[in-house]
Formats: C-alpha cells, sequence, structure tokens
C-alpha cells in the first residue's frame, strides 16, 4: 500500500490538539513529515531515522512528534493556530537523504485550523 | 541563504515539447530531484541528478550543469495527464532537501 495518512482532512479550532498519523508497510527506516502551502516548497518540520529517534526540521514550532514502532509516525499539534492551516505530507525513505534515495509519500492530510 | 527558483505556472500544447527550469543555490550540493505532483495528490519521483548531462527516460528528461547550478525538466509529446505541479528540490552538503515552490504546467487541447 506504500504510506497511509488519517485524517485525509480535518478543520480545528483554535487551542485544539490533534494528532495526523502516518503508517508505512515498506519497512523503511526514516520517516518525514511536511507541510505544503501555497508560495511556498514543501518545509520539513520533523524526521525520524529510527524507532524513538527523532530530530527537528525548519518549521519544527508548535508540533510535537512520537516513533514507537518502524510502521506508524504520529505528528501532533499541541495547541492548533491558524498559522498551522496546510496540507499536511508523510514520506518514507528506506535510508537517510543520500545518493538516490527516494522519498515515498502519502496522499496528504488537508488540515484547518479556524 | 539556500534558495530553490522555478517558475510557477507554465502553459504548452498537447503533442509539444516544454522545458522547466530550476536554479539552485545550496550549502554544498548532492544531487537534484524532480517530482511531479498532481492536484490534490501526493508528489511522485521522477529522476535524481548527481552528475553534468542529461539523463532520458521515456518521454520525460532531466539535465544538470552543477557549475551554473541549473537543471532543467524536458517533457516530450505532451499528454493531458501532464499537467501537474513540477517540484524541483536540491540536496545540500547535510543531505538536507531544499524544495522550490513548484511549477504547474498546464496542457491545452
Amino acid at each position: 500500500a506504500g504510506v497511509t495518512q488519517t485524517p485525509k482532512f480535518r478543520v480545528l479550532k483554535t487551542g485544539q490538539s490533534m494528532t495526523l498519523l502516518c503508517a508505512q508497510d515498506m519497512n523503511h527506516e526514516y520517516m518525514y513529515w511536511y507541510r505544503q502551502d501555497p508560495g511556498h516548497g514543501l518545509r520539513l518540520i520533523h524526521y525520524s531515522y529510527g524507532v524513538k529517534d527523532t530530530d527537528k526540521g525548519e518549521v519544527s514550532d508548535g508540533y510535537s512528534v512520537s516513533r514507537s514502532k518502524t510502521e506508524d509516525f504520529l505528528l501532533t499539534l499541541e495547541s492548533a493556530t491558524s498559522s498551522q492551516t496546510s496540507v499536511y505530507f508523510c514520506a518514507s525513505s528506506d535510508r537517510g537523504l543520500s545518493g538516490a534515495n527516494v522519498l515515498t509519500f502519502g496522499a496528504g492530510s488537508r488540515l484547518t485550523v479556524l | 541563504g539556500q534558495n530553490i527558483d522555478q517558475p510557477t505556472e507554465m502553459t504548452a500544447t498537447e503533442g509539444a515539447i516544454v522545458q522547466i527550469n530550476c536554479t539552485y543555490q545550496t550549502s554544498g550540493f548532492n544531487g537534484l530531484f524532480w517530482y511531479q505532483q498532481h492536484a490534490g495528490e501526493a508528489p511522485t519521483f521522477l529522476s535524481y541528478n548527481v552528475l553534468d548531462g542529461l539523463e532520458e527516460k521515456g518521454r520525460f528528461s532531466s539535465f544538470l550543469s552543477r557549475s551554473k547550478g541549473y537543471s532543467y525538466l524536458l517533457l516530450k509529446e505532451l499528454q493531458m495527464k501532464d499537467s501537474a505541479s513540477y517540484l524541483c528540490a536540491g540536496l545540500d552538503s547535510n543531505y538536507q532537501l531544499i524544495w522550490g515552490a513548484g511549477t504547474k504546467l498546464i496542457i491545452k487541447p
């Protein structure tokens, strides 16, 4: 199946918290959370290089992640703000981004914060 | 700073050829990727270049000039299904991907 993200759509109120789930069935070691906004390239929020091993990306403020097993990578918005309205993409790769290592993306989760 | 520049939008005719340009400034360089993204869908991998020159893959080709910090994606025999956004991404010295904002390609009959 590849990379599966849930939910596909969600509307939140400011201050609420929520968790996006990403699951992959390719036994990939690396997983990533990106956000995509009009006029911007994909921006890395957090990534993971193994179970319980995570690190921050360029836009990590207001987000936390967890990876308790190889297949799953969770992204939590602690207290949602309107600036977090975006489309979120999860991706995975079997190694880090060295050489021609390719990312496999999920279909995206569209989040609106009112 | 690090930057990837590509045109916001391009229009081409079915059956024609189109070239989408990408210029990059990265701290070090470990290769350049092109991904295709149809509206509302996930990006999918098209090509990777790390050495100068042209890589051909069916109707799609990708070119890299490291000395000029320049790449292009060439699409031949355009089909309506090629209407999509094309994302250019450079891999810097820390193996971090720097993404362009994407080029929306509109194909007209």
